[in-house]
């Protein structure tokens, strides 16, 4: 069964420093997008990315945040001076079609990149 | 924004009984989706549901779409321990983002 991969499984930083989280997509979807979840809450809608641009980010995605496809095959998640608050476990899941499409959007989520700010 | 309302937060159940949660919000949905998350992983997708009224079932799951579309449940039947979790419900409508409820998590004693 495809799977959406994610790297590192754990990371921890110090506050400030920069970060980036990797996801390897399944190959033939075509929209990606990046959630996260704080300890013991719900999963939180960070952005969706389609056709090498951001589609829709949420109020939490700020300047900090910033998404690239650098490849054909990778999905990163840059946040580029780290917070306390943003220790969280970051989610990267990836569907065949938009949000809009109905039916056959399901999204397929990675095991997850736990990242902890000190 | 849109918001879930999920219950009951937290359940402990025998190994055996039947499990019972669901899912509400103020805003209408096109679609509703349960999925399961255990420890270290991702959600994983249970059940999707596309249309009001719509009642699937997924082995031992069952779930339904509400009619108001507004609302949603799962239940399910002779749980085992391997049904240990968290189950999330998520709606999405138009072109806005899948939303997320807060959870239910699910223990089952043996």
């Amino acid at each position: 069964e495809p799977e959406v991969t994610q790297t590192p499984s754990h990371q921890v930083t110090q506050m400030g420093q920069e970060v980036i989280l990797r996801c390897v997509p399944i190959s033939n979807h075509l929209y990606f997008y990046w959630y996260r979840q704080i300890l013991g809450q719900k999963v939180e809608f960070l952005v969706s990315f389609y056709n090498n641009e951001i589609s829709e980010k949420s109020e939490i995605f700020d300047d900090q945040f910033s998404v690239e496809r650098p490849d054909g095959s990778n999905f990163t998640l840059k946040i580029r001076s780290t917070k306390l608050e943003d220790s969280a476990m970051y989610f990267c899941a990836s569907s065949w079609t938009s949000w809009g499409a109905g039916g056959a959007n399901v999204l397929t989520f990675g095991a997850g990149s736990r990242l902890t700010v000190l | 924004g849109q918001q879930l309302n999920q219950s009951p937060q937290s359940m402990f159940i025998q190994e055996g009984e039947d499990v019972s949660m669901n899912c509400t919000s103020s805003s209408i949905f096109n679609t509703w989706l349960w999925y399961k998350q255990d420890p270290g992983e991702g959600p994983v997708l249970l059940i999707a549901l596309y249309k009001a009224g719509e009642l699937t079932s997924n082995g031992r799951l069952t779930a339904q779409f509400g009619i108001t579309r507004k609302d949603s449940f799962l239940n399910i039947s002779a749980s085992i321990p391997s049904d240990v979790g968290i189950y999330f419900c998520a709606g999405q409508s138009g072109n806005t983002p899948l939303v997320f409820g807060k959870g239910t998590r699910l223990s089952v004693i043996a």
